[in-house]
């Protein structure tokens, strides 16, 4: 089975600041990996994911993120926060067989300091 | 291109009293679809998920049960609510690799 680790709960960042979002799995085979956005009181927007091919993939709002297989990280960055990034984020995976289930991390909440 | 709608939006309801969540999803056929909750600091729980009309797996044992009358139509009901039954409920489709969410239910039992 699959799982998502993302490590502490709430990261704050200032606006122009670097934002690092880190996201761990745990797969026996190479998964598909997800990144959603959840502003408040919305539903979930998928940010990015990765399947195949490039490593690095860019998403929505200039964020992208970086599959690395040995370190088992799907790690989401963006260059400079804005007050509008400020939202949960949550990693999710999922093996890549038919009618495979979506395993989600317990999700960050970023906040923006002006 | 597909769309996924939920409602209503917001419900409140006593303990007690039944429950249904409609979602449906346009521009597409045959789809898989889920039911997630979102309660308080508990992250997101797959429910319920059907590959098919009539066909329903539930994931965790509950007060709750889903059905799926047609092919892009999925609801989840109760017939008495408890008031761990709180929180919001996400629709969601399969479409291939990629699962994309409705903008979610808010239920408030009281």
């Amino acid at each position: 089975a699959q799982s998502v680790t993302q490590l502490g709960s709430h990261v704050s960042v200032s606006e122009g600041a670097l934002v690092l979002l880190r996201c761990n799995y745990s797969s026996s085979v190479p998964p598909y990996l997800f990144w959603y956005v959840q502003y408040p009181n919305q539903g979930l927007q998928l940010l990015l994911k990765y399947t195949t091919g490039a490593t690095l993939v860019k998403g929505i709002n200039g964020f992208e993120a970086e599959f690395k297989k040995s370190e088992t990280s799907f790690h989401l960055t963006k260059p400079s926060a804005h007050m509008s990034d400020a939202a949960e984020y949550f990693c999710a995976v999922r093996l890549t067989g038919a009618n495979s289930k979506l395993t989600f991390g317990k999700g960050i909440t970023l906040s923006v300091r002006p | 291109s597909q769309t996924i709608h939920q409602w209503p939006a917001t419900l409140v309801q006593p303990v007690g009293s039944p429950l249904s969540l409609e979602c449906t999803v346009e521009g597409t056929s045959n789809p898989n679809l889920y039911w997630y909750r979102q309660a308080a600091g508990r992250g997101l729980q797959l429910l319920f998920y059907s590959v098919g009309i009539g066909q329903i797996s539930s994931e965790v044992p509950q007060n709750l049960s889903a059905s799926r009358p047609q092919d892009r139509q999925f609801i989840l009901s109760s017939k008495k609510l408890l008031l761990s039954d709180s929180g919001f409920y996400l629709c969601a489709w399969d479409a291939g690799n990629t699962i994309y969410f409705g903008e979610g239910s808010w239920l408030t039992v009281v």
